[in-house]
């Protein structure tokens, strides 16, 4: 049972460019969550699907946006980057009515942006 | 709006001694509280949650944290550390599972 998965591993973007990451979640699971982890500090959330519609959304501006498809994997895009917008990005899946009040939160490896 | 403080970016144990990393939380509502794990270059991995029921939750690797409610405390510990515990460890907080607050991280090092 593959868990979740990222694509690229890695990325360098300059300034200015756009930039589109990939997810797909852990077999069996329907929600998709994007966090931004800055070197040295905790994951931010950034913003959730389910139903290929953004369920919640935490500080991030309209730059960030996304996208959840049919078979539930997720892009997250990035437009005008920023210097500060270079991150280690995770993706996390779960089951959104799983009978359990709070289904776990998986998460893949991440990928990793640097922006010059 | 929930919130978690890690006390101690850094801790440094001996292997064999006890692991005690700390965390805070602050929350208008009843809080379900998580442990993850990060190991270099990897994502985050759990290790103990918190939703409702015994306040002492045991996780992966012999890791356990006890709720205490009146100290807003979530703290993890083991009772012998191992090399491999070595790692990055955050904590969180979360009140519906579609927001996740987690804290800034304490970087454990295990000592020979």
């Amino acid at each position: 049972d593959a868990g979740v998965t990222q694509s690229p591993t890695h990325l360098i973007k300059t300034r200015g460019q756009q930039v589109t990451l990939r997810c797909s979640p852990k077999s069996g699971h329907d929600t998709v969550s994007w966090y931004q982890q800055a070197l040295g500090q905790g994951p931010q959330f950034i913003f959730q699907y389910y139903e290929e519609e953004e369920r919640q959304r935490g500080n991030f501006p309209d730059r960030f946006s996304g996208h959840q498809f049919p078979n539930y994997s997720s892009e997250l895009n990035v437009n005008a980057l920023l210097l500060g917008d270079s991150a280690l990005y995770l993706c996390a899946s779960s089951l959104a009515f799983a009978g359990d009040p709070l289904e776990t939160q998986y998460f893949g490896p991440g990928t990793r942006l640097l922006v010059l | 709006a929930q919130s978690v403080t890690q006390l101690g970016s850094h801790v440094s144990v001996s292997e064999g001694a006890l692991v005690l990393l700390r965390c805070n939380y602050s929350s208008s509502v009843p809080p379900y509280l998580f442990w993850y794990v990060q190991y270099p270059n990897q994502g985050l991995q759990l290790l103990l949650k918190y939703t409702t029921g015994a306040t002492l939750v045991k996780g992966i690797n012999g890791f356990e944290a006890e709720f205490k409610k009146s100290e807003t405390s979530f703290h993890l510990t083991k009772p012998s550390a191992h090399m491999s515990d070595a790692a990055e460890y955050f904590c969180a907080v979360s009140v519906d599972n579609n927001d996740m607050r987690f804290g800034a991280g304490t970087r454990l090092t295990v000592k020979p």
